[in-house]
């Protein structure tokens, strides 16, 4: 059973700092990785897909990496600011049986401080 | 639609009561998912549907729940006989069409269920 976790639960920065987020999953033969930020009341947006044969992808100030051997993704915010304040969550894509499973970390409260 | 679109966005109910929850996903995504998002937790699969295949209802926690997709759009998850620990919002999303596996995926704002 995959299982997906998110180091730290929660995080608090000064406003300009460069930040990483970890995500680990325990079956390595994803199909892809997809970060997602909630904010407060609201639903999940997308951020970063990854399929399982990229090893990066990057969005303005976001990156995210993927190192499917280790079971690992990190998603790196440079010069955060205080927009940035969500819970930032990842979830991969494996297979199940006859289905595909999407499984979700419990993700990871960020704070940036202005 | 431009984008996922769930309602109702809040409902407060009586223990005991039944409760529709609607997702319309974007236009032409073909698989569609529930999940639930209890207060504190992370999100608990509940039911997914692609295309005119069996839907996978693994993660529906007890008899009282059922969902269903009609015309491969719209999608209806009802609770029956509602239980205070229902209470939690109700997230759908759908997929990228013929990217079923590796498409990006896109969330509706949720709906918000209170049992009292």
């Amino acid at each position: 059973k995959q299982e997906v976790t998110q180091i730290p639960a929660a995080l608090s920065v000064p406003e300009g700092e460069n930040l990483v987020l970890n995500c680990s999953f325990t079956d390595s033969a994803i199909y892809n990785l997809q970060w997602f930020r909630q904010d407060p009341g609201k639903g999940l947006t997308s951020l970063l897909l990854i399929q399982s044969s990229q090893r990066e992808q990057t969005s303005g100030r976001l990156n995210a990496s993927l190192d499917k051997s280790s079971g690992r993704s990190t998603l790196y915010i440079a010069a955060s600011q205080p927009g940035d304040s969500a819970t930032y969550l990842c979830a991969v894509v494996t297979r199940g049986g006859s289905n595909y499973k999407l499984t979700f970390g419990k993700g990871t409260l960020l704070t940036v401080n202005p | 639609g431009a984008g996922v679109s769930q309602s109702p966005s809040n409902k407060v109910t009586e223990k005991g009561k039944d409760v529709e929850l609607r997702c319309d996903p974007i236009s032409g995504h073909t698989a569609l998912y529930w999940y639930r998002q209890s207060l504190g937790q992370g999100l608990e699969f509940l039911i997914y549907f692609q295309g005119n295949s069996a839907p996978d209802k693994s993660g529906l926690p007890s008899d009282r729940f059922s969902a269903e997709r009609t015309g491969g759009s719209v999608s209806t998850l009802t609770i029956q006989r509602t239980q205070q620990e229902d209470s939690a919002v109700y997230l759908c999303a759908s997929r990228t069409p013929g990217l079923e596996v590796t498409g990006e995926l896109f969330f509706g704002e949720g709906s918000r269920l209170t049992v009292l």
